[in-house]
């Protein structure tokens, strides 16, 4: 059984490009969390989706944003990219309601 | 809103030694609390969790960890780590409840344990 995937596993940009980071959920799991690692620091909660919706968001801008398809999976949107937006990604997933969470091994993104 | 505080960044220690990292929240609701560690280049393992009933839980790798609400902590500890154990270790708290069922993590600022021979 696999765990939860991310894709890709690092990417450089440059200031105000747009990037796309996906994320696939562990099998049996409904509910999508994103998270921002920046270095030394521990993770931040982005937002999260169940049922393709968003149902919680932390304190990130508008620039930030997602999606949930059909199949659970999960896109993370980062627009006009900013150099303190480098940072390690972490995607989570979990059954609805269910409170521990199990994560994937991160997109390492740069920018510069 | 809640917050969680490990008040060391790096700990050092021994083979073999015993060793105690720290973790205290801030929370007007009740809680679940986790520790997750965070080998380099990897994403987060969850390490133990306390959700509810006995207050010490433990892991399968000898960490253990106990709930005190009226210390608003939860300390890791272990007495007797191995070189493997060097890592960062995160502790969180969730402010989902099962009723809700949007469980969300905030996560301290990591603790990095450095065993050395």
């Amino acid at each position: 059984d696999a765990g939860v995937t991310q894709s890709p596993t690092h990417l450089i940009k440059t200031r105000g490009q747009q990037v796309t980071l996906r994320c696939s959920p562990k099998s049996g799991h409904d509910t999508v969390s994103w998270y921002q690692q920046a270095l030394g620091q521990g993770p931040q909660f982005i937002f999260q989706y169940y049922e393709e919706e968003e149902r919680q968001r932390g304190n990130f801008p508008d620039r930030f944003s997602g999606h949930q398809f059909p199949n659970y999976s999960s896109e993370l949107n980062v627009n006009a990219l900013l150099l303190g937006d480098s940072a390690l990604y972490l995607c989570a997933s979990s059954p609805y309601s269910y409170n521990e969470q199990f994560f994937g091994p991160g997109t390492r993104l740069t920018v510069l | 809103a809640q917050s969680v505080t490990q008040l060391d960044s790096q700990v050092p220690v021994f083979e073999e030694a015993p060793v105690e990292l720290r973790c205290n929240y801030s929370s007007s609701v009740s809680v679940y609390l986790f520790w997750y560690v965070q080998y380099p280049n990897q994403g987060l393992q969850l390490l133990l969790k306390y959700l509810s009933g006995s207050t010490l839980v433990e892991s399968i790798n000898g960490f253990e960890a106990e709930f005190n609400k009226s210390q608003t902590s939860f300390h890791l500890r272990k007495p007797s780590v191995h070189i493997s154990d060097t890592a960062e270790y995160f502790c969180a708290v969730s402010d989902g409840s099962m009723d809700s069922g949007y469980s969300t993590l905030t996560f301290g600022k990591g603790t990095m344990l450095l065993v050395s021979p």
